[in-house]
């Protein structure tokens, strides 16, 4: 299988400003990574996804950056929102069998 | 569309009962699903991949005798937990790939079973 390490664990961050988090992965046959929100006791959602074609991806306050020969990949969140408060995870997709390994998690909280 | 549902959102069961989780595809087949167990405060661990019409794919030190996965048609997977103890208490989700559109990498999410053994 694949193994996905996730950092930093916790992250506090003043409204307004930006937040990163990174995750590395350790099989290079790996091709898609999405990152996903979650908050306490629901699934999981989607909030943005990079193929390994591609380098970056941005959805408005939302980029995802990914460095293939490094075998990492970012989160960036910028101009942040109370809102954004929430646990995040990234994951990993094992090209072999379709399955996604998931990173440790980010807990997020966006200081008013 | 792409909606997966679970049933049920929450059981209690005693120690050393069985308890089976449904997980089913409302606007789409999926020959692939996949189950996944979280711990409070932890990470989504994936259990095993779910395959329409032959044996579940189990991960590297989950029971396959303990966790029965059937995957019987192109909508449903069902989670059976045999035997259950305390230990067991945990939130399952499943997720699901679109057998309709092959090109696709997402996975689509249940809302997950709260279980606990008592």
């Amino acid at each position: 299988g694949e193994n996905v390490e996730q950092h930093p664990s916790t992250l506090s961050v003043q409204e307004g400003d930006s937040a990163v988090i990174k995750c590395t992965y350790s099989d290079s046959a790996s091709n898609y990574f999405p990152w996903y929100k979650q908050e306490l006791g629901k699934r999981p959602q989607l909030i943005i996804d990079i193929r390994s074609n591609v380098g970056e991806k941005k959805d408005q306050r939302i980029a995802v950056t990914l460095n293939k020969t490094a075998k990492h990949f970012s989160l960036h969140i910028t101009e942040t929102q109370p809102e954004d408060s929430a646990v995040y995870f990234c994951a990993a997709r094992y090209n072999t069998g379709n399955q996604f390994y998931f990173g440790t998690g980010t807990s997020l909280t966006v200081i008013p | 569309g792409a909606v997966v549902s679970q049933h049920p959102s929450w059981v209690i069961c005693k120690s050393g009962t069985s308890v089976k989780i449904e997980c089913r595809s409302l606007d789409f087949q999926a020959t692939t699903m996949f189950w996944y167990r979280q711990f409070p405060k932890q990470s989504l661990m994936l259990m095993a991949t779910s395959n329409e019409g032959s044996k579940a794919t189990y991960e590297q030190g989950v029971e396959k005798d303990k966790f029965l996965i059937n995957h019987a048609s192109l909508t449903l997977s069902t989670l059976t937990v045999t035997s259950a103890h305390p230990e067991d208490s945990s939130f399952y989700i499943c997720s699901a790939r679109d057998a309709g559109r092959p090109s696709s990498y997402e996975q689509y999410f249940g809302p997950g079973t709260r279980l606990t053994v008592t």
